[in-house]
């Protein structure tokens, strides 16, 4: 089946605005996971969605937001965006068990400007 | 709180030699264990995963990993390394406790030299 998607592949903001990005998981996954990737950092893990419902939160500021469909398809939005955003944004899918893994899309490269 | 660490940010080997690639964690319970490769441009695969049972767990492209609780560690090996292997790893954590949040090391950046 196919694995998980993300989109746009790439994407050049300016300070200040807003952007926002997509995943789509792996069908019939119902959790999704959100991690910002930057060299020396690491993933730092952003947020993840459950049956539409963010059940778990990293320490990012409330300009990181995100939400979940009803599809399990999941967004994740950006404001007021600062230099320091510059990363590789990742999302993981899985079924949602606790012991089960998460299979990660290949991610969008954000670079502001 | 719970936390990986990689010590070796970057290691060399050569072509056909052994690999093995620390991972320690910090947490009282019985973690959820994961190793990730990433290709440069792409997301992250798994490589492997030990929930329970026998601590020796074999994975995709030759790997294998051992849990020490004893250590507190989740080391990767590979007994021949190939030039394709050439990547960043990851370890990766996740707990009963926690719910569905994995914790990621920084990650080890293998050059393998031919």
């Amino acid at each position: 089946k196919a694995g998980v998607t993300q989109t746009p592949r790439y994407l050049i903001k300016t300070r200040g605005q807003q952007v926002t990005l997509s995943c789509s998981p792996i069908s019939g996954h119902r959790s999704v996971s959100w991690y910002q990737q930057t060299p020396g950092q690491g993933l730092q893990f952003l947020f993840e969605y459950f049956s539409e419902t963010q059940r778990n939160k990293g320490n990012f500021p409330g300009r990181f937001s995100g939400r979940q469909f009803s599809n399990s398809r999941s967004e994740m939005n950006v404001s007021t965006l600062e230099l320091g955003d510059s990363a590789l944004y990742l999302c993981a899918s899985s079924s949602g068990q606790l012991n089960q893994p998460q299979h990660f899309g290949d991610g969008t490269r954000l670079s502001i400007l | 709180a719970q936390s990986v660490t990689q010590p070796d940010i970057h290691i060399t080997v050569s072509e056909g030699a052994s690999l093995e690639l620390r991972c320690n964690y910090s947490y009282g319970a019985t973690p959820y264990l994961f190793w990730y490769v990433q290709s440069p441009g792409q997301g992250l695969q798994l490589l492997l995963k030990y929930f329970s049972g026998d601590t020796l767990v074999q994975g995709i492209k030759g790997f294998e990993a051992e849990f020490k609780r004893s250590q507190s560690s989740f080391n990767l090996r590979k007994p021949s390394v190939h030039w394709s292997d050439a990547a960043e790893y990851f370890c990766a954590v996740g707990a009963l406790e926690t719910g569905n949040q994995f914790y990621f090391g920084t990650g080890t950046s293998l050059t393998v030299i031919p």
